[in-house]
């Protein structure tokens, strides 16, 4: 099973907004509304951002926001902020092992 | 507070094996769905495999590079989960984290997203 692909790096300044794509198959994010987005920032475990799309658990900023079509998810981050600089993962179920699979990761950079 | 804390990695040589485990409190261990993910230096998150509930039938599912060489188990008296590695590779270097379900404020569980994440344990394997 391949990784799903993400640009590996975005960049915004404070303030703006930025979009984190995340592009499977059918087989995965285009089949189910399994996605998941992770937040990690250096040295630390990861941190769920956003669950079945889009949804937000609670504590997590309404300034992250998730929607998807086809067989691509995106992430949006808006009114950037420095604590936003981390790496980015999206997840989705695959039904071609029963199994998940992640993102290759995008590095977001606030200038 | 819920905590996952991970234990047991280490320095091992290719072929040897290696027993993970991930010691869980605040929560109903056996409740929940667990799982493992590594992530190698400088690389991305990796699923490595999952353990159901018993009352959702305890079974596994592994991904393909691991399948046939790790077994994930737990012990839910002890609110322990295990990953017991064998016929390790030198490609099996990372950081093994282990990980539960999102569960929402209802109490409803999301299997397909995971939320609460130990600090992870470094396995090397080299000669």
């Amino acid at each position: 099973q391949s990784a799903l692909t993400q640009p590996a790096s975005v960049s915004g300044s404070p303030g703006q907004s930025i979009t984190i794509s995340c592009t499977g198959t059918s087989s995965d994010v285009g089949g189910y509304n399994y996605v998941s987005w992770y937040q990690q920032h250096p040295g630390k475990a990861p941190k769920l951002m956003i669950y079945d799309v889009s949804n937000r658990p609670s504590g997590v900023s309404n300034r992250f926001s998730g929607s998807k079509s086809g067989n691509t998810a995106s992430l949006t981050i808006s009114g950037l902020q420095a604590e936003d600089e981390a790496d980015y993962y999206c997840s989705s179920y695959t039904s071609s092992s029963t199994s998940y699979v992640f993102g290759t990761g995008t590095k977001v950079t606030v200038l | 507070e819920v905590q996952l804390v991970e234990s047991g990695g280490g320095l091992v040589k290719p072929g040897g094996s290696l027993r993970l485990s991930c010691a869980a409190s605040g929560f109903t261990f056996s409740n929940a769905w667990m799982s493992w993910v590594r992530q190698a230096p400088g690389k991305g998150l990796e699923w490595v495999g999952r353990i159901k509930s018993k009352t959702d039938g305890g079974t596994t599912d592994y991904a393909a590079p691991v399948k046939g060489r790790f077994t994930i188990s737990r012990d839910d008296s002890k609110n322990t989960l295990y990953l017991q590695m064998n016929s390790l590779k030198t490609e099996d270097t990372a950081v093994y984290y282990c990980t539960t379900d999102f569960v929402d404020s209802s109490g409803w569980s999301y299997h397909d997203a995971f939320d609460i994440w130990g600090q992870g344990t470094m396995v090397t394997v080299s000669s």
